[in-house]
């Protein structure tokens, strides 16, 4: 059964600091993994998808790394502002299963 | 485009009722998954609906069941609420036939039952 751990739970920084976010996964079969931004009392949205034959996608200040065989992704912001405050997620896709995501790790950034 | 759309945001029950939920997926997407997020938590996958069926489920009762209509809206229903089925449930739309393309997720419903 696929598990997913994100680490931490929760980071506080000030705003400038460059950061990374990390994402365990249990089960190497993977075919992509997804990262999401959920603020508070919204849903969820997708900033990058890693197709497992992908090393990593960007997205403006956003890069996503993903090494399959070890299980790991990492997310880093670069020049985090407080608009990036957030909850940030992962989540796995194995094929015919349903995302498996993380419980997130929620993300204070201040002025 | 509009994407994917749900309704209602809000809504409180006491427990022992019933409630809809009710989805719309973005334009050209055929298949919708509903997910429970308590607070805290990642989103737990409850199931998915293409071509009108049920074709995965996770681990939840059958007091949760659902629908999809053919122009592939969805609803979901859940009976006998319980003070634990107090959470955001979202709705998630996707092109079946594109193995692992982006999932777009709505704003989702905020149930809270008392």
């Amino acid at each position: 059964k696929q598990e997913v751990t994100q680490i931490p739970a929760a980071l506080s920084v000030p705003e400038g600091e460059n950061l990374v976010l990390n994402c365990s996964f249990t089960d190497s079969a993977i075919y992509n993994l997804q990262w999401f931004r959920q603020d508070p009392g919204k849903g969820l949205t997708s900033l990058l998808l890693i197709q497992s034959s992908q090393r990593e996608q960007t997205s403006g200040r956003l890069n996503a790394s993903l090494d399959k065989s070890s299980g790991r992704s990492t997310l880093y912001i670069a020049a985090s502002q407080p608009g990036d405050s957030a909850t940030y997620l992962c989540a796995v896709y194995s094929g015919n299963t349903p995302l498996v995501f993380g419980k997130g790790t929620r993300l204070s950034v201040i002025a | 485009d509009a994407g994917v759309t749900q309704s209602p945001t809000h809504l409180i029950k006491t427990r022992g009722q019933q409630v809809t939920l009710r989805c719309s997926p973005k334009s050209g997407h055929d298949t919708v998954s509903w997910y429970q997020q308590a607070l805290g938590q990642g989103p737990q996958f409850i199931f998915q609906y293409y071509e009108e069926e049920e074709r995965q489920r996770g681990n939840f009762p059958d007091r949760f069941s659902g629908h999809q209509f053919p122009n592939y809206s969805s609803e979901l229903n859940v009976n006998a609420l319980l003070l634990g089925d107090s959470a955001l449930y979202l709705c998630a739309s996707s092109l079946a036939r594109i193995s692992g393309n982006t999932i777009y997720f709505g704003e989702g419903s905020w149930l809270t039952v008392v």
